[in-house]
């Protein structure tokens, strides 16, 4: 069964970086691509962006131009978002998700979530 | 970006009632739209998309329709354990976008 395993939760000073990982199993990783989406507590989803594990491919939402980073290891089918220089509302769940690679691009299956508390 | 407006932006309803919610694009997204349940605490589902194919597994009272600008979710009998917060998506942008969400509660 596809399953998407994500790292745990995370507590960092403002200004600092944090890398989250999404381990995906029971599907072909390099078929799709990996969604990251935010939510910070009690409010909306929030894309953060898209990588196609195909080819590496990237697309940002332009207000985290600059400080997101997402890859991916098709060695061990992980993907990585990385955010940097980190502010207080930064603080959210954060979801990785698996995307069609072409098509309607919808996200079929989503990660448990991982809390990144951003607090000096 | 494109904007994704929901109406309302939270509803109550009964066991049993017939409930509709709206998705409006600010710009043409032909049929790339997905709908999204999402309960406290857990990941959102998937519960339909290209605007209107039911994602394998998910009950046939959810429906969707629209095209262009304007899009439906209805959920025809509501049950128990549909009360919680919708949400739309577009993904006809490679700047995927999310309507703010609609919260279904209990009347």
């Amino acid at each position: 069964q596809v399953q998407l395993v994500q790292s745990g939760a995370e507590v960092k000073k403002p200004g600092a970086s944090v890398k989250v990982s999404c381990k995906a199993s029971g599907y072909t990783f390099t078929s799709y691509g990996i969604s990251w989406v935010r939510q910070a507590p009690g409010q909306g989803l929030e894309w953060m962006g898209w990588i196609s594990a195909y080819n590496g491919n990237t697309n940002y939402a332009q207000k985290l131009q600059g400080r997101v980073t997402m890859t991916t290891d098709t060695s061990t089918s992980t993907a990585y978002m990385e955010l940097r220089s980190l502010r207080s509302d930064d603080t959210a769940v954060y979801y990785c998700a698996r995307d069609e690679l072409d098509g309607y691009k919808e996200s079929d299956y989503w990660g448990q979530g991982t809390l990144v508390t951003v607090s000096s | 970006d494109i904007q994704m407006t929901q109406s309302p932006s939270s509803l109550s309803a009964s066991v049993g009632d017939r409930v509709t919610i709206t998705c409006r694009a600010s710009q043409s997204i032909s049929s790339y739209l997905n709908w999204y349940q999402q309960k406290p605490g857990k990941a959102p589902k998937l519960l339909i998309y290209a605007a209107s194919s039911l994602q394998s597994g998910v009950p046939s009272r959810f429906s969707g329709s629209g095209s262009g600008t304007d899009f439906t979710l209805t959920i025809s009998s509501l049950q128990p354990e549909d009360f919680a917060t919708y949400y739309c998506q577009q993904s006809y942008s490679t700047l995927v976008t999310f309507g703010q969400g609609t919260r279904l509660e209990i009347k």
